[in-house]
């Protein structure tokens, strides 16, 4: 198994719904990652686990919680978004322990807020 | 500040043609460069990736090159197809510490008419 499966694929949440993203890879990377991606720009780096710890965290809003439960998995829970957070979130895994190894995007969750 | 700038930022070609896209990078030091495709709304999906040492790559009609003593590559794609149409990122991983710190470019748009 060589990919990072992201769910769901699109998602359209109210400013006052609670939902999450999930993540997972079975490839045995011990890195996982959150971008956020707005049309036309370059991915922008959110969160960063490293052996199941969260090791940055690049001044992300307190509505966006991410959560790591084993290796494999990885989630991001989303509370109180505003319309400027419709964006495509990427998960992303590395070998993990420097040099980005195996450096592999999932597909997203294009995300609409409304 | 670590950097990487890709041109053309668009492409239009017929099908069949070839074409080169070019990245320049400051990123140091440097560990690898990647070659990214990435449809509209979807992950990047990686070509290709070179280490220092490495000049050149191919992955079926993908060549890349690397000239790590001017910090150039290029990403050449030979007798394109309509399923080309994307857009190509260069990602540059710096070595050590920092190495989960992908740097993008903004991308060059490529689309194949036929």
């Amino acid at each position: 198994d060589t990919e990072v499966t992201q769910t769901p694929k699109h998602l359209v949440m109210g400013m006052t719904n609670k939902k999450s993203l999930k993540c997972e890879q079975h490839m045995g990377h011990r890195a996982m990652y959150w971008y956020k991606q707005k049309a036309k720009k370059p991915p922008e780096l959110m969160f960063v686990y490293s052996y199941e710890k969260l090791s940055i965290n690049e001044s992300v809003p307190s509505r966006f919680s991410p959560e790591c439960p084993n290796s494999s998995l990885l989630n991001l829970h989303l509370h109180a978004l505003q319309p400027e957070d419709s964006a495509l979130y990427l998960c992303a895994s590395s070998q993990g322990g420097g040099m980005g190894y195996g450096y592999t995007f999932g597909s997203g969750t294009r995300l609409t807020v409304v | 500040k670590n950097q990487v700038e890709q041109s053309p930022q668009s492409l239009i070609i017929l099908e069949g043609k070839n074409c080169t896209l070019q990245c320049n990078y400051t990123v140091s030091p440097f560990s690898n460069l990647r070659w990214y495709k990435q449809d509209t709304g979807r992950g990047p999906v990686s070509l290709t990736i070179m280490t220092f040492s490495e000049n050149t790559k191919s992955n079926g009609r993908y060549t890349a090159t690397l000239d790590a003593d001017t910090k150039q590559s290029s990403l050449h794609i030979t007798a394109s197809q309509l399923s080309d149409s994307a857009s190509y990122i260069c990602v540059v991983t710096p070595s050590g510490a920092g190495s989960y710190q992908l740097t993008f470019g903004k991308g060059t748009k490529l689309s194949v008419i036929p």
